[in-house]
């Protein structure tokens, strides 16, 4: 198996552009995750979906947030429009429902500038 | 709500060192407990979990132990090695959230020759 799919590797984007992460979870998985990572914050969960569904979106910092699941094998968080404070690595990571652990992907860097 | 409390960092070892890495959490039920690795430039992957008190999880030489009266999860080598050079997160889900996990900030360990 690939494992959990994501692009772009990096971004670098300028203030106010929108910007769009993709996310291909593990085939077979049911629960999908939206992590950023940053050094003051550390880990923090946007987003996750079980079953394409959002169940929690209490960690979205802001209505320029966005995500979606239109299918079982892709996801999508967008920001529009960006602000440098968005600024982080973002990570998206798959599980089987109610069997963790979670698998994450490499990571998107994304830089506003 | 839950959380997870890592001991401040950054740690640097000389090879061959014990490693000791400590972790606290708060839980309102009966989480599982693990331990993620996140080698530079990659997502974070599964070190070793543990599901209930006194369980201890082991993987590639670390090794830790739930346990219930204390609430920590302190993770702990024997040997390290400079391959073990990485940022090492605790976490915890509680029983059916569905592989929800809260992480704690992340420590960064540095293993010198």
């Amino acid at each position: 198996d690939a494992g959990v799919i994501q692009s772009p590797r990096h971004e670098v984007t300028e203030m106010g552009q929108e910007v769009t992460l993709r996310c291909k979870p593990i085939s077979g998985h049911n629960s999908l995750f939206w992590y950023r990572q940053t050094m003051m914050r550390g880990l923090e969960l946007l987003i996750y979906f079980n079953n394409n569904v959002p169940i929690d979106d209490s960690g979205m910092p802001e209505d320029r947030f966005s995500a979606k699941m239109p299918n079982a094998s892709f996801s999508t968080l967008k920001i529009q429009p960006s602000e440098p404070r968005d600024s982080a690595v973002y990570f998206c990571a798959s599980s089987f429902s109610g069997s963790s652990p979670l698998h994450f992907g490499n990571g998107t860097r994304l830089t506003v500038t | 709500g839950d959380s997870v409390t890592q001991m401040e960092g950054p740690v640097t070892l000389s090879e061959e060192a014990f490693l000791t890495i400590n972790c606290t959490y708060t839980a309102t039920g009966y989480p599982s407990l693990f331990w993620y690795v996140q080698y530079p430039g990659e997502g974070l992957q599964l070190l070793l979990k543990a599901t209930k008190a006194d369980d201890k999880g082991s993987n590639k030489g670390f090794e830790a132990t739930y346990r219930k009266e204390t609430t920590s999860f302190h993770l702990e080598k024997g040997s390290v090695q400079v391959s073990d050079s990485a940022v090492y997160f605790c976490a915890l889900s509680e029983a059916g959230a569905n592989s929800k996990l809260t992480f704690g900030k992340g420590i960064t360990l540095s293993v010198r020759p």
